[in-house]
């Protein structure tokens, strides 16, 4: 089966550019997750899907964030415009919440970096 | 409030050699899961184990191990002879019921095992 894919791997851009990073989940999922990872400040949720509707963006940083998630499959994070200071590890996870116990999934990660 | 604690930073160990890595978390619920996960160098997050707040009985999977002890609030992980392939970040990470599905995360431990 495969895992959750996030596209694309590696993103060089310039600030002030509009980045879209993808993830679509392990099918039969039901709820998405986006986490961003940088040295500083490590492993941070930034916002969770649940059945397609955000249930928590509390961690988006700030309103140049977004994020989407038009059906069961595919989701969007992106930052418009981008600034330096999202240069980071961006990572989807997927899991199948039928209680509040089941595992979070992780693809392999967007490395972004912001020029 | 949720709180996963993982001292050790940095560990260096010669093959073959035990290693222990610790992790400390602090909820108030009485009903959590602990998690932990592996970063290897490639960069993706591995899901190692899953324990439930209700079942302290330790788990062996090959030269893995965990120490799950409430008295305590740890959830340790000992890989036996260790070996080049074990190096990588472990994480631990912490869910509970009442912080819906958000995983919080520890600091990490990096761990090299050399030859």
């Amino acid at each position: 089966d495969a895992g959750v894919i996030q596209s694309p791997r590696h993103e060089v851009t310039e600030m002030g550019q509009e980045v879209t990073l993808r993830c679509k989940p392990i099918s039969g999922h039901n709820s998405l997750f986006w986490y961003r990872q940088t040295m500083m400040r490590g492993l941070e949720l930034l916002i969770y899907f649940n059945n397609n509707v955000p249930i928590d963006d509390s961690g988006m940083p700030e309103d140049r964030f977004s994020a989407k998630m038009p059906n069961a499959s595919f989701s969007t994070l992106k930052i418009q415009p981008s600034e330096p200071r999202d240069s980071a590890v961006y990572f989807c996870a997927s899991s199948l919440e039928a209680g509040g116990s089941e595992t979070q999934y992780f693809g392999p990660g967007t490395r972004l970096l912001v020029l | 409030a949720q709180k996963v604690t993982q001292a050790q930073t940095e560990i260096s160990v010669v093959e073959k050699e035990d290693v222990t890595l610790d992790c400390v978390y602090e909820t108030r619920d009485t009903t959590y899961y602990l998690f932990w996960y592996k970063q290897p160098p490639s960069g993706e997050l591995v899901f190692l184990i899953r324990r439930n707040s209700f079942d302290e009985q330790n788990e062996i999977s090959g030269r893995y191990s965990w120490n799950f002890q409430k008295s305590t609030s740890s959830f340790n992980f000992t890989i036996t002879a260790s070996q080049v392939v074990d190096s990588a970040v472990y994480f631990c990470a912490l869910r509970s019921n009442n912080a819906g599905n958000m995983l919080t995360f520890g600091g990490g431990t990096r761990l090299m095992v050399k030859p």
